[in-house]
């Protein structure tokens, strides 16, 4: 498997300007989540979703950002418009849990995340 | 809201043993597990405990206490590659929500 893809890998745009940040699931993977990492804040969960419906979004720091997920094989994460305080590396990951496996140990796979910078 | 508290950093030597320490508060609670990301990679994932007790994995250990809300991953016999940050997570209700702690970043010397 190719694992969990995120597009672009390095995104510099300026303040004002709308960014898409793009990922594609492991196939057959249920669950999706964002995260953006930065040095004062860590890893914050934004949003995920179970089976392309958003379950809970509460981590989204703002109405300029959105997140869709049309079909089991993509997300989007959308800000519009873009500030600097913005700036960080955004990380979509995507778990598989059985509903019948005992043994789920609930593995986040990471993608190589989206550097975003905000000038 | 949950809280997860770990060491920021963490210097040992090659061959030797580090323990690194996760306290955490949180509702909800169903598991905790550990990530290893090097400078500039993502976080992949290392061990999940469950429950109570020490999970093995090659050089890699990771405890449990539920009653103390505490765990620790366990690196033996160091090895360079394994200078990288290193997060503890909770998760919550059955796998729907995972937070992370702020990281330790362990430095492994000659």
């Amino acid at each position: 498997d190719a694992g969990v893809i995120q597009s672009p890998r390095h995104e510099v745009t300026e303040m004002g300007q709308e960014v898409t940040l793009r990922c594609k699931p492991i196939s057959g993977h249920d669950y999706l989540f964002w995260y953006r990492q930065t040095m004062m804040r860590g890893l914050e969960l934004l949003i995920y979703f179970n089976n392309n419906v958003p379950i809970d979004d509460s981590g989204m720091p703002e109405d300029r950002f959105s997140a869709k997920m049309p079909n089991a094989s993509f997300s989007t994460l959308k800000i519009q418009p873009s500030e600097p305080r913005d700036s960080a590396v955004y990380f979509c990951a995507s778990s598989f849990v059985s509903l019948t496996k005992l043994t789920n140990t609930g593995e986040l796979f990471f993608g190589e995340g989206s550097r975003l910078t905000v000038l | 809201g949950q809280s997860l508290e770990q060491p920021s950093e963490v210097t040992a030597v090659e061959g030797a043993i580090v323990q690194i320490n996760c306290t955490y508060q949180t509702s909800g609670f169903y598991g905790l597990s550990w990530y290893q990301q090097h400078d500039g990679g993502a976080p992949t994932f290392l061990s999940y405990n469950g429950l109570d007790g020490l999970e093995e994995t090659g050089r890699f250990s990771s405890f449990l206490s539920r009653s103390d809300s505490y765990g620790y991953l366990l690196l033996q016999e160091l090895q360079m590659k394994d200078s990288a940050s290193y997060f503890c997570a909770v998760s919550l209700y059955n796998f729907n929500k995972f937070y992370f702690g702020s990281g330790t970043k362990l430095n492994v010397k000659p």
